[in-house]
């Protein structure tokens, strides 16, 4: 089966800094890459995401680039702020009703 | 407003007390499934629903059953419950596009 694999586990950042969170996958027959943020405490939300067909989406602060020849795919935040202090979960799946296989997670603390 | 709801938000339980958590979700979606998260291991899949009475095991199924015999309702039962089974469980309803989790159940057997 899929196997997603994230790194860092942890990363520390100045507040205005860049942050970025890598994710490797197995199945390349996998086409659709959700990025969830758990605040403390809460639910995984969904951020964005990104199929097959793209090789990367943004939204204001946030983008996800995928490459699919050596399966992997990572978030950027720019810019990051205090309230973007939380873990940070990538995700995989192959067909549209499919299994979402999560990577372990990054916690991501800003620092002011 | 659109949402998946499960209860209790805390559970502390016994060991072998067998436990019902459960899940409903408004939106009319025939996907649902739960997910166990732990500490360095991210989510993962304990059991998913295609449709009523339709359910199969996830990654990590034992110790674990659901059932699903209305679509909006899809509970997880422990028949006998174990330490090893203390975490923080989120129940899961989706569309072909996006997963709606519900707040989360942290589970504590002693």
């Amino acid at each position: 089966g899929e196997n997603v694999e994230q790194h860092p586990s942890t990363l520390s950042v100045q507040e205005g800094d860049s942050a970025v969170i890598k994710c490797t996958y197995s199945d390349s027959a996998s086409n659709y890459f959700p990025w969830y943020k758990q605040e403390l405490g809460k639910r995984p939300q969904l951020i964005i995401d990104i199929r097959s067909n793209v090789g990367e989406k943004k939204d204001q602060r946030i983008a996800v680039t995928l490459n699919k020849t050596a399966k992997h795919f990572s978030l950027h935040i720019t810019e990051t702020q205090p309230e973007d202090s939380a873990v940070y979960f990538c995700a995989a799946r192959k067909d549209s009703w499919g299994k979402l296989q999560f990577g372990a997670g990054t916690q991501v603390v800003v620092t002011p | 407003e659109a949402q998946v709801t499960q209860n209790p938000r805390y559970l502390i339980t016994v060991t072998g007390k067998k436990l019902t958590v459960t899940c409903s979700q408004n939106m009319n979606h025939e996907y649902m499934s739960w997910y166990r998260q732990d500490p360095g291991l991210g989510l993962r899949q304990i059991y998913y629903s295609m449709n009523v009475e339709v359910t199969d095991k996830g990654d990590v199924p034992e110790g674990y059953k659901v059932s699903r015999k209305e679509k909006r309702n899809f509970p997880l039962i422990l028949e006998s419950p174990s330490p090893n089974q203390t975490s923080l469980y989120f129940c899961a309803s989706s569309t072909d596009r996006r997963v709606f989790f519900g707040q989360g159940t942290r589970l504590t057997v002693v």
